[in-house]
């Protein structure tokens, strides 16, 4: 069974702060990693994707990726009360069907004001 | 954003009666995905195509069948709707190629099963 760990939270942060979301993945030959923001009653949408080791930025969004140790993180710099959703990691396994993506179960995010 | 519209967004029915959900893209995405969400287990594939009439079953694949006959439609039907089958269900498309775990999400439907 491949899996995809995240810490359910909830997880508070106070406005303007780094907050923090972590993921482990069971599958080793994994290749693409993907963080979805989920508001509350919402679709999933895509905020990041990371396909190689280290880090990638995207305005106050930074993925981090380390294959060695199985671990995909998600930083959201300078926090607003907008942040607060569920942020969901997401991996494509490897080998067939690789077109598939495995979910967490998600972290909840609160920023507080 | 891609053009992914699910209906109903709604339903309620009884137990043993057969459902149809019906996800409908305008982006001419070859991929086209079937989650459920639950509290708890978070999303969760029941099944996928991979283009028109080639489907194929996901994790939590029992009491549920699909058909894609063409590009934009993708159907999802449970046979006989139990009550371990309320949930919200998601449709999600992608182009494919190298970026296939870039998922394009609908509204979601939200089924009751009494």
């Amino acid at each position: 069974q491949k899996e995809v760990e995240q810490n359910s939270g909830p997880l508070s942060v106070p406005e303007g702060a780094i907050a923090s979301l972590n993921c482990t993945y069971s599958d080793r030959g994994s290749q693409s990693f993907f963080w979805y923001r989920q508001y509350s009653g919402k679709s999933p949408e895509l905020i990041m994707s990371i396909y190689s080791n280290g880090d990638k930025e995207d305005g106050r969004f930074t993925a981090q990726l380390n294959k060695a140790s199985q671990y995909v993180s998600l930083l959201i710099r300078d926090s607003q009360p907008s942040d607060s959703a569920t942020y969901l990691c997401a991996v494509t396994p490897s080998g067939a069907g690789s077109y598939q993506l495995t979910f967490g179960k998600g972290t909840k995010l609160s920023v507080i004001p | 954003d891609a053009g992914i519209t699910q209906s109903p967004r709604h339903k309620v029915t009884e137990t043993g009666t057969p459902v149809t959900l019906r996800c409908h893209q305008t982006e001419n995405h070859r991929y086209m995905y079937w989650y459920r969400q639950d509290p708890g287990h978070g999303l969760r594939l029941i099944h996928y195509s991979y283009g028109v009439k080639d489907t194929d079953k996901g994790e939590v694949s029992d009491g549920y069948s699909v058909s894609r006959s063409k590009t934009e439609d993708f159907l999802l039907t449970l046979e006989s709707a139990t009550s371990s089958q309320t949930s919200v269900y998601f449709c999600a498309t992608t182009p494919g190629g190298p970026n296939t775990g870039e998922l394009f999400f609908g509204e979601g439907s939200r089924l009751t099963v009494l």
